[in-house]
């Protein structure tokens, strides 16, 4: 069974100040891997993924993420945060090759930029 | 660009009753899913469904739940006799093949069982 872990539940940074989310991951094969944001009252709204290839991955509004294979982490990073990053932040995994198309997704984390 | 709406935004809706929710895919997505999050817990999967017919379901997808898309554009879900614990924030998302494309979420329906 496929499963994602966010160990926090809330993140705080400063305005300017580079910021991560982590993510851990387990599942039996090979992972896609994925970052979505929810801002309130709006749907889940897709930022990067990874499939294979490079592990750092760039995506929307200059977050990126890094694909760590021994770790079974994709952690996601900013260099900079904005206020407006302020969100719901939610990992998601499933497995390539396994017929199943369903995504797993972590509790989530509340990323909260303070000015 | 292109979204995925959902209709309505908030429900409420007496226990044992029959509710319809109602998802508009992107136009050119293949895949249709729908998921939920009861509050304060993760997003679970529910169906996903490709080529009118279900493709995968979890084990919350039982017998009380259907799925549908009665033309080319809508995609619903159907709950038969709604219980207190389905309440909940439904989802619903598309992709324009299966692997390894993102999914695309609407922005959900509020489902209150009362």
């Amino acid at each position: 069974a496929q499963s994602v872990a966010q160990p926090e539940d809330q993140v705080n940074v400063a305005e300017g100040n580079p910021l991560t989310v982590k993510c851990t991951y387990s599942v039996s094969g090979n992972p896609y891997l994925f970052w979505y944001v929810q801002y309130p009252n709006r749907g889940l709204q897709f930022l990067l993924k990874y499939i294979t290839g490079d592990n750092l991955v760039k995506g929307s509004y200059g977050f990126e993420a890094e694909f760590n294979k021994s770790q079974t982490s994709f952690h996601l990073k900013k260099p900079s945060a904005l206020v407006s990053d302020s969100a719901l932040y939610f990992c998601a995994v499933r497995e390539s090759g396994a017929g199943s198309y369903q995504l797993t997704f972590g509790k989530g984390t509340k990323l909260s930029v303070i000015p | 660009e292109p979204e995925v709406t959902q209709t309505p935004s908030h429900q409420v809706t007496q226990m044992g009753q029959e509710v319809i929710l109602r998802c508009v895919p992107i136009s050119n997505h293949l895949y249709f899913y729908w998921y939920r999050q009861i509050l304060g817990q993760k997003v679970e999967f529910l169906v996903s469904f490709y080529n009118n017919e279900i493709s995968e379901k979890s084990e919350i997808f039982d017998d009380q739940f259907s799925v549908e898309r009665p033309d080319g554009s809508n995609f619903t879900l159907k709950i038969r006799s709604t219980k207190l614990e389905d309440s909940a924030m439904y989802f619903c998302a598309s992709s324009e093949e299966a692997s390894p494309y993102e999914q695309y979420f609407g922005p959900g329906t509020r489902l209150t069982v009362t």
